[in-house]
């Protein structure tokens, strides 16, 4: 097992364009999570799935955001329409949850860096 | 005011130098404590986690959380230049359902030659 693994890279977009990004989490975590970094800034929480269900979207996450995870394996995260705000990176974790709801740590991938020009 | 506080630095110290590392919080339900490490353009590295209060070594790394103040620290021994990187205090309440991670804004660290 590689870890997280994250595509593409980098994204460099023009602004109103759509871009989609995916994270493949590590293969026996059941629980993937969305997070976007600014520069100089901590990652923000965007989203999180348990299995293939979307448990809890963060208020940074507009309508112009969609993620899914079709089949509680990798997810995809959609920009519709981006704007020069949405430039970050935008980063996947995953983790495991015990049967009694202990959460274990989180595993990050090394990100997407979205550049919207 | 941010939940959770973290001094953004930069921290410069000569290589050898013992690093102190801090976060103050102030939402009482965080019960997990994490720090990672981020190189630059680099995703975060998980260095170190701990559920209770007291300390939690682990080779050069000690992380220390004091619920009663809210305060977490990371001390590194005997800093190297490969130390060199911005090192993120994170915490979540230890539910089954609130799990997302609340950061730090990141503290930069450089260690000299």
């Amino acid at each position: 097992d590689t870890g997280v693994s994250q595509n593409p890279r980098h994204k460099i977009t023009k602004r109103g364009q759509n871009v989609t990004f995916r994270c493949d989490p590590i293969s026996e975590h059941n629980r993937l999570y969305w997070y976007r970094q600014t520069l100089g800034q901590g990652p923000e929480f965007l989203t999180y799935f348990q299995n293939e269900a979307q448990l809890e979207k963060s208020r940074l996450l507009s309508d112009r955001f969609s993620a899914e995870r079709p089949k509680g394996s990798f997810s995809t995260l959609e920009i519709q329409r981006t704007e020069q705000g949405d430039s970050a990176m935008y980063l996947c974790a995953s983790s495991s949850i015990s049967n009694r709801g202990l959460i274990y740590e989180q595993y990050f991938g090394p990100g997407t860096r979205l550049t919207v020009t | 005011q941010k939940e959770v506080e973290q001094d953004p630095g930069p921290l410069s110290v000569p290589e050898g130098a013992i690093v102190s590392l801090n976060c103050t919080y102030s939402n009482s339900a965080f019960q997990y404590f994490m720090w990672y490490r981020q190189y630059s353009r680099k995703g975060p590295e998980l260095l170190m986690y701990t559920y209770s209060s007291g300390n939690k070594e682990d080779g050069r790394f000690t992380a220390q959380v004091d619920k009663s103040s809210k305060y977490i620290s990371l001390f590194i021994r005997d800093s190297q230049p490969s130390d060199s990187a911005t090192y993120l205090c994170a915490m979540s309440p230890l539910t089954g359902t609130a799990s997302k991670l609340t950061f730090g804004t990141g503290t930069r660290l450089q260690v000299t030659l």
